[in-house]
């Protein structure tokens, strides 16, 4: 069974406005994180925030936000004031338990940015 | 400071044949993390080590392996290349397991296999 679903088509976004990634997953496991990365055509996945199972407040990072509705196992990322450079791919991952480091990415969202 | 290092970029391979990649994680990071990425398959976790030990593996077959080195440096090895093994192979590092602030991802090794 699929661990992350991100099911939205590629997306253009308008310089300067927000956007809005949805990502759910599915665990059973209590203690979970919830990871987003930035890989742009160059290849390098880039961190850009964490969401921890346990955490009381949504994760914030500058332009970053994560919306996590824990019920609805729901860990959207917004990004906010698009900038051109935020044209990449953006993949949602998760890591169950603590005493790992394996990640489980969604399939990705395509965001480019036009001025 | 340095970050992930993936050698070599690029690599053409011939069905068949062995491969080697490396990866020289951050200063201090004891956590090495594979994946393989395909437009198919997406990212796919391959094998993680920490502290010359494998910690985790994935579902790949047995022709995918790795080792860690006391340096923290990593190589993952791929015996008997198929066209399928043909991917971008990430290596993530970390300080220690169950990290909360992220992994430092490497740019890559994109392999071709023809």
């Amino acid at each position: 069974a699929q661990k992350i679903t991100q099911t939205q088509p590629g997306m253009f976004v308008q310089e300067k406005e927000a956007v809005t990634l949805d990502c759910t997953y599915d665990t059973s496991d209590p203690s979970y994180g919830l990871f987003w990365y930035k890989q742009p055509s160059s290849g390098e996945m880039i961190f850009l925030i964490y969401q921890g199972s346990y955490d009381q407040q949504n994760a914030t990072e500058g332009r970053y936000s994560l919306n996590f509705q824990k019920a609805r196992k729901s860990a959207n990322l917004v990004i906010s004031a698009s900038q051109l450079g935020d044209s990449a791919m953006y993949f949602c991952a998760m890591r169950e338990g603590d005493g790992n480091n394996r990640l489980a990415f969604g399939k990705g969202n395509q965001v480019v940015v036009i001025p | 400071k340095a970050g992930v290092t993936q050698t070599p970029r690029y690599l053409i391979k011939t069905r068949g044949q062995q491969v080697t990649l490396s990866c020289s994680p951050i200063s201090g990071h004891r956590s090495v993390s594979w994946y393989q990425q395909t437009p198919g398959q997406g990212l796919q976790f391959l094998f993680e080590y920490f502290s010359e030990t494998q910690r985790n593996k994935g579902n790949f077959p047995g022709r995918f392996s790795g080792r860690q080195f006391s340096n923290s440096r990593s190589e993952m090895n791929v015996s008997t290349l198929e066209l399928g093994d043909s991917a971008l192979y990430l290596c993530a590092s970390s300080l220690r397991t169950g990290s909360t602030y992220g992994y430092t991802f490497g740019s890559g090794t994109r392999l071709t296999v023809v």
